[in-house]
Formats: C-alpha cells, sequence, structure tokens
C-alpha cells in the first residue's frame, strides 16, 4: 500500500505571496491532518479533515486554511506570507474512526520564505 | 492542560549501548500514547504505540515502550543501539483527534 504523498517536496516563495500545498493519504484513509514544525515551536497541529470537513483545528491564524476533496486528498492554503511561515509542512491521514487513531505521516513539504 | 513532555533534548549514545528516551504526559484520561522517529529531512515513521491492554509495548527497529500509569510516562528503549538509529524521537498523545507531540529527543550515536 502506498503511504501518504506530499507535494511538492521543496518550495521557496517570497513574503507577501501564498502558497498551496498538496497531500494524498494512504488508500482508504478519511482523514487528513496537517502540522507545522519549526526548529523553535516544534511540532505544531494545525487542522484536521475527514470527509471533507474540518473537525479539528489548532491555534494558527486565518491565513492558514485548508480542504479536502472527495477522493480524501487535501490541500493547504497560506496566503500573505510571512517569514515566520518557513517551516516543514507535514501531512498525516488515518483511518478517521475516532477511536484509536494511528496517524502516519507523509515526508514533508520544506517551504522557504524570502 | 494537557502536554506532553520530554525533558531530554539531546542524548548522545555509544554503539552498542542501551537507549533510554523518556516521555511524560499530563491527560485526564487514559491516553494514546506514540513514539515516532524523525530522520534528517523526512517525515515522521510510527516506532510503537499504546492504546490499552499490556503496559510493555513491542514497536519495530528493536524498540519497546512502557506505560506507567503511576509516573505518567512512556519511556522508549532499545537494548542496543546501531549508528542508524541517529535521529530526533518524538512522543505523542492522542487528544480527541489531535496530535499533541513532545518537543523531541536528538539521539546521537557515536562509535
Amino acid at each position: 500500500k502506498a503511504g501518504v504523498t506530499q507535494t511538492p517536496r521543496y518550495l521557496i516563495k517570497t513574503r507577501g505571496q501564498q502558497v498551496t500545498l498538496s497531500c494524498s493519504p494512504i488508500s482508504g484513509h478519511r482523514s487528513v491532518s496537517w502540522y507545522q514544525q519549526t526548529p523553535g515551536q516544534g511540532l505544531q497541529f494545525l487542522f484536521e479533515y475527514f470527509s471533507e470537513t474540518q473537525r479539528n483545528k489548532g491555534n494558527f491564524p486565518g491565513r492558514f486554511s485548508g480542504r479536502q476533496f472527495s477522493n480524501s486528498r487535501s490541500e493547504m492554503n497560506v496566503s500573505t506570507l510571512e517569514l515566520g511561515d518557513s517551516a516543514l509542512y507535514l501531512c498525516a491521514s488515518s483511518l478517521g474512526t475516532g477511536n484509536q487513531e494511528t496517524q502516519y505521516f507523509g515526508p514533508g513539504t520544506r517551504l522557504l520564505v524570502l | 492542560a494537557q502536554s506532553v513532555t520530554q525533558p531530554d533534548i539531546h542524548i548522545t549514545v555509544s554503539e552498542g549501548a542501551s537507549l533510554e528516551l523518556r516521555c511524560n504526559y499530563s491527560y485526564g484520561a487514559t491516553p494514546y500514547l506514540f513514539w515516532y522517529v524523525q530522520s534528517p529531512g523526512q517525515g515522521l515513521q510510527l516506532l510503537l504505540k499504546y492504546f490499552s491492554g499490556d503496559t510493555l509495548v513491542q514497536g519495530i527497529k528493536g524498540f519497546e515502550a512502557e506505560f506507567k500509569r503511576s509516573q505518567s510516562s512512556f519511556n522508549l528503549r532499545k537494548p542496543s543501539v546501531h549508528w542508524s538509529d541517529a535521529a530526533e524521537y518524538f512522543c505523542a498523545v492522542d487528544s480527541w483527534g489531535k496530535f499533541q507531540f513532545g518537543a523531541g529527543t536528538q539521539v546521537v550515536v557515536t562509535p
């Protein structure tokens, strides 16, 4: 079974631009979660999508948004990029049953904002 | 507030020696606990997980972890470390669908 895939793997943007990251979950998984990883803040939860609906949300500004499609693929969008948005963005998928879930992570998208 | 603490930011261990990484959690209910490993520039790989039952959990790559409710701990162990175990290790708690991670422990393996 193929793992979680994320595209692109690397991205360079400038301040003020917007960016869209993509995540394809493991086949059969209906939940997709997004995390931001930085050296200073560690791994922080952004949001979770299940059946095309946002089910959980972390403490990030509205510039960070996401969506999920009917095939469970998910995209994350960051608008008006700031230097502090430079990070590794990780996507994780799980079955989504909500009970004793295990999250499986993709390789991440490394975003650099100049 | 719920939290996950990994007290050791950095650990250096000799190849062949044993390794123990500490994880303490603060959580109101019975937690679902996980250990993940991250190699440089990579995503997180699941090592093992605890949901319920036997408090000693076996994982991949020769790792095991023991859940101790009385100490609110879920420490990761490996009897004999290999050079390929050099990586960053994260303890995590499933908090109603939101995973909360510890700050991570960087493991360096010396010859």
